[in-house]
């Protein structure tokens, strides 16, 4: 079946420490989305990429980096820049740009401890 | 910017009652989109309204797009247990600075059997 896989599940990252979180897809979709969702709270956009080799930052990318060197792959790299990287990260996916629904990933809960 | 608002936060139904969550945007959108996120799981798509006035029903639930497109709702009838989780709309908007899909806070729903 076709989807977003991201990995890991659970990550806890000691203060100061740079973590690389997993989004992989078997969708054949050209965009993929970074977001970020704290308790309670709606969804926020970190980086997005439409196209290969190519990707611009969203509403919050500070203290985030990415990649898109394969279309299948965005991983999302949370640096020791990002003051509160506590939260819940969603990677997405759509066939292009504009006018589709969004498939999410499950998710990754990032803790600093 | 953007902002896209829903109301209310909280939605506290009795099994068996209908209920509307709804939906604003502070500018025109060319598509509203809402999601369904399960307690602990992902967000996942449930439906796209591009016309203005625009209706579409799935089962129990119905969605309504305003027709100045700024604005939309999700009621839902006869309130079972497996609607809990967190409804989210997101309006889709075309700007020369690249398009953008932005999230509302969300609505919470909890039933009581």
């Amino acid at each position: 079946d076709g989807g977003i896989t991201q990995s890991p599940k659970y990550l806890f990252r000691k203060e100061g420490q740079n973590v690389t979180l997993s989004c992989e897809q078997n969708l054949n979709h050209d965009a993929m989305y970074w977001y970020r969702q704290d308790p309670g709270q709606g969804l926020r956009l970190i980086y997005y990429s439409q196209i290969v080799n190519d990707f611009q930052k969203g509403d919050i990318a500070e203290g985030y980096s990415v990649s898109r060197e394969k279309k299948e792959s965005f991983p999302l790299t949370v640096t020791s820049a990002q003051k509160n990287p506590t939260a819940f990260y969603l990677c997405a996916s759509t066939p292009g740009e504009g006018g589709y629904g969004y498939t999410f990933g499950s998710g990754t809960r990032l803790t600093v401890v | 910017g953007q902002q896209v608002m829903q109301i209310p936060q909280y939605q506290h139904v009795q099994e068996g009652e209908d209920f509307t969550t709804y939906c604003n945007s502070s500018t025109t959108l060319s598509n509203i989109q809402w999601y369904k996120q399960r307690p602990g799981g992902h967000p996942v798509f449930l439906i796209q309204l591009v016309k203005s006035g625009e209706v579409k029903k799935q089962k129990r639930l119905t969605f309504q797009f305003g027709e100045a497109k700024k604005n939309s709702s999700l009621h839902i009838t006869a309130t079972q247990t497996t609607d809990v989780g967190t409804y989210f709309c997101a309006g889709y908007r075309i700007e020369a600075a690249g398009n953008k899909l932005t999230f509302g806070g969300g609505t919470r729903v909890l039933v009581k059997p």
